[in-house]
């Protein structure tokens, strides 16, 4: 069965550092990898994804992710936050059940939190 | 440009009562399903459909009920409401095309607190 850890609950950081949330996953099969966002009351948006080929993937707003098999990692970075990145962060592995169904595990998410 | 669309945005209940979250989506798409949001657990899969006329069960199912009438939309019910239903729930939907790389796109979310 899949599975998602996201390392840490909460990223405190300052305007324009760096920042690196990690996460790390379990699948016995082809990984499929998600990063969501979801800013302050509003639904979730899809960052980037991870299906195949090269294991640098670049997303919206400037993130990117690197997807590592022998380390079971799929860490999202920027190289410089704004205080517009606080939100949460969501990990996920893509699942499909016996009807062919897509579901997503999810990770319990890291809270960003950019201050100036 | 609507994607999915749930209501209400907000809602409050008294437990006891039952309520039906609603969901529609204009993409088309034979796969909705939908989530629960608590603190510190991430999103789980309450009921799911493959299509219309076809639902099944997720991770946390007891207490919801839903039915899929039409490709379009696909409702969540609460019987009774319980105070630990409170959360917040996401529709979500996605193509059948491209198997586990699709990307699966999330309503606006609904607040749901049982008092």
């Amino acid at each position: 069965a899949q599975s998602v850890t996201q390392l840490d609950s909460q990223v405190p950081v300052f305007e324009e550092a760096p920042v690196e949330l990690r996460c790390n996953y379990s699948s016995s099969v082809s990984v499929y990898l998600f990063w969501y966002v979801q800013y302050p009351n509003q639904g979730l948006q899809l960052l980037l994804k991870y299906l195949s080929g090269s294991t640098l993937v670049k997303g919206i707003n400037g993130f990117e992710a690197e997807f590592n098999k022998s380390q079971t990692s799929f860490h999202l970075r920027k190289p410089s936050v704004h205080i517009s990145d606080t939100a949460e962060y969501f990990c996920a592995v893509s699942a499909v059940g016996n009807t062919g169904f897509q579901k997503l595990v999810f990770g319990t998410g890291t809270r960003l939190l950019v201050s100036p | 440009n609507a994607g999915v669309t749930q209501t209400p945005k907000f809602q409050v209940l008294k437990t006891g009562q039952s309520m039906t979250l609603q969901c529609a989506q204009d993409m088309n798409h034979e796969y909705m399903s939908w989530y629960r949001q608590d603190p510190g657990m991430g999103l789980r899969l309450i009921h799911y459909s493959v299509g219309a006329g076809i639902t099944d069960q997720g991770e946390v199912p007891n207490g919801y009920n839903v039915s899929r009438s039409t490709t379009e939309d696909f409702p969540l019910r609460l019987l009774s409401a319980a105070p630990s239903q409170t959360s917040v729930y996401f529709c979500a939907s996605s193509s059948t095309l491209g198997g586990s790389g699709n990307t699966i796109y999330f309503g606006e979310g609904s607040w749901l607190t049982v008092v």
